[in-house]
């Protein structure tokens, strides 16, 4: 199994508060990626990485913003989270290219009330 | 765009059935990359295959196999002889090197397997 870890595994928060999800991983992939997923959307692209500091816009990225200042540290931040955002998150690496295989992280469920 | 359609979303089986799951795919280009993942009542995502757009040949894995043809634009996935533990969500996913780094997900089809 790929070494990615999620932090918190689950989380409920109010609307209007910031939350920031941790992505771990220790295998020096440099592709990570964020994803959520939702019932009738399956799983949907937020942002990704394609190195340190380096990081780009997926298909739903409003209202999330990430960061990433070390190879293994992939951080997604809600500013201001709203029930909408209700949903299980995923984080993903893959290899040197971008159509390597994603290897996914155990997801972290998030309620937003 | 890219379109990745699970057309059944949820099958229902008895134990050592074979059941196959369908997946249909749209893309423009070329060389693109499909893969099946696996997501059991636990939660996670589990790989179970990834093949390249010029390698047609089927393969098999245990109880499993895959059936890709490039004609229909399908990437089909039997499992023979089910069982319980294959009770899952099973995702079919499509990525290519134009697809912007995105990795396009089906619905996913809900597999049950009663005993």
């Amino acid at each position: 199994d790929a070494g990615i870890t999620q932090s918190p595994r689950h989380k409920v928060t109010e609307t209007g508060t910031p939350v920031t999800l941790r992505c771990h991983q220790t295998e020096n992939h440099r592709y990570m990626y964020w994803y959520r997923q939702d019932p009738g959307h399956g799983l949907r692209l937020i942002h990704y990485s394609y190195g340190v500091k380096d990081t780009d816009k997926g298909e739903v990225s409003d209202g999330y913003s990430v960061s990433r200042s070390k190879t293994e540290d992939f951080l997604l931040t809600l500013e201001s989270a709203t029930s909408s955002q209700t949903s299980v998150y995923f984080c993903a690496i893959s290899g040197e290219s971008a159509t390597d295989t994603q290897y996914f992280g155990p997801g972290t469920r998030l309620t937003v009330l | 765009a890219q379109k990745v359609t699970q057309a059944q979303t949820e099958i229902s089986v008895v134990e050592k059935e074979d059941v196959t799951l369908d997946c249909v795919y749209e893309t423009r280009d070329t060389t693109y990359y499909l893969f099946w993942y696996k997501q059991p009542p636990s939660g996670e995502l589990v790989f179970l295959i990834r093949r390249n757009s010029f390698d047609e040949q089927n393969e098999i894995s245990g109880r499993y196999s895959w059936n890709f043809q490039k004609s229909t634009s399908s990437f089909n996935f039997t499992i023979t002889a089910s069982q319980v533990v294959d009770s899952a969500v099973y995702f079919c996913a499509l990525t290519s090197n134009n697809a912007g780094n995105m990795l396009t997900f089906g619905g996913g089809t809900r597999l049950m397997v009663k005993p």
